[in-house]
């Protein structure tokens, strides 16, 4: 149990264009979702974290217009790479918390961003 | 302020020794402590937690020690294998937020 899928693993697209990943909870409802990112050799930066239903809590120093997070459904949140550049490319992972869930998180394979 | 970070970012060790993989943390206020590990291009794999109001817990081949006093935490894997090798990672988490920020991450490297 308590799986969570990200689609795309990968992607790789042009300067400019922008790009969405999904985070799915696929056998249990996920009230609070996390967004990281995360550099090569280096550790889970956490980006925002989204309720469903409201607005998505970003930390100081992310982009809320660059980076759109929606969490529409309690198995569902997407994040939106807007006009992705270079320094974009990056490991982004989510992670889901139950309903049930005191502080437990779990995780998602990751989407790996290339921005050319 | 919050701060989980790690003392040795590389630790190689030969198979079937055990190891010891050490994490210093800032934040007096974190509840609770998890240790993670992540292969490369994959995400984070749960592999123990412990309380703050704890020492000490186990679970199969892996010891989790909590040292409050001097803000210290460990994971000890027995016996280690080649499929052990991996980046782990110690997280701290709680407060009003009830965020995770995780330390910077050791990799283990299993010698066969």
């Amino acid at each position: 149990g308590a799986v969570v899928s990200q689609h795309p693993s990968w992607v790789i697209c042009k300067s400019g264009t922008s790009v969405k990943i999904e985070c799915r909870s696929l056998d249990f409802q996920a009230t609070t979702m996390f967004w990281y990112r995360q550099f090569p050799k280096q550790s889970l930066m956490l980006m925002a974290t989204s309720n469903e239903g409201s607005k998505a809590t970003y930390e100081q120093g992310v982009e809320k217009d660059k980076f759109l997070i929606n969490h529409a459904s309690l198995t569902l949140s997407t994040l939106t790479v807007t006009s992705a550049h270079p320094e974009d490319s990056s490991f982004y992972i989510c992670s889901a918390r139950g309903l049930q869930g005191l502080y437990e998180q779990y995780f998602g394979p990751g989407t790996r961003l290339t921005v050319t | 302020g919050e701060s989980v970070g790690l003392h040795l970012p590389t630790l190689s060790v030969q198979e079937g020794d055990n190891s010891i993989i050490n994490c210093a943390y800032s934040n007096s206020a974190s509840d609770y402590f998890i240790w993670y590990k992540q292969e490369s291009g994959k995400g984070p794999q749960f592999i123990i937690d412990i309380r703050s109001n704890m020492d000490k817990r186990q679970g199969q081949r892996v010891t989790v020690l909590l040292n409050k006093t001097v803000k210290h935490l460990s994971l000890q894997i027995a016996a280690t294998q080649p499929g052990d090798s991996a980046v782990y990672f110690c997280a701290g988490g709680g407060g009003a937020t009830n965020k995770l920020i995780f330390g910077t991450g050791t990799l283990l490297a299993v010698q066969p």
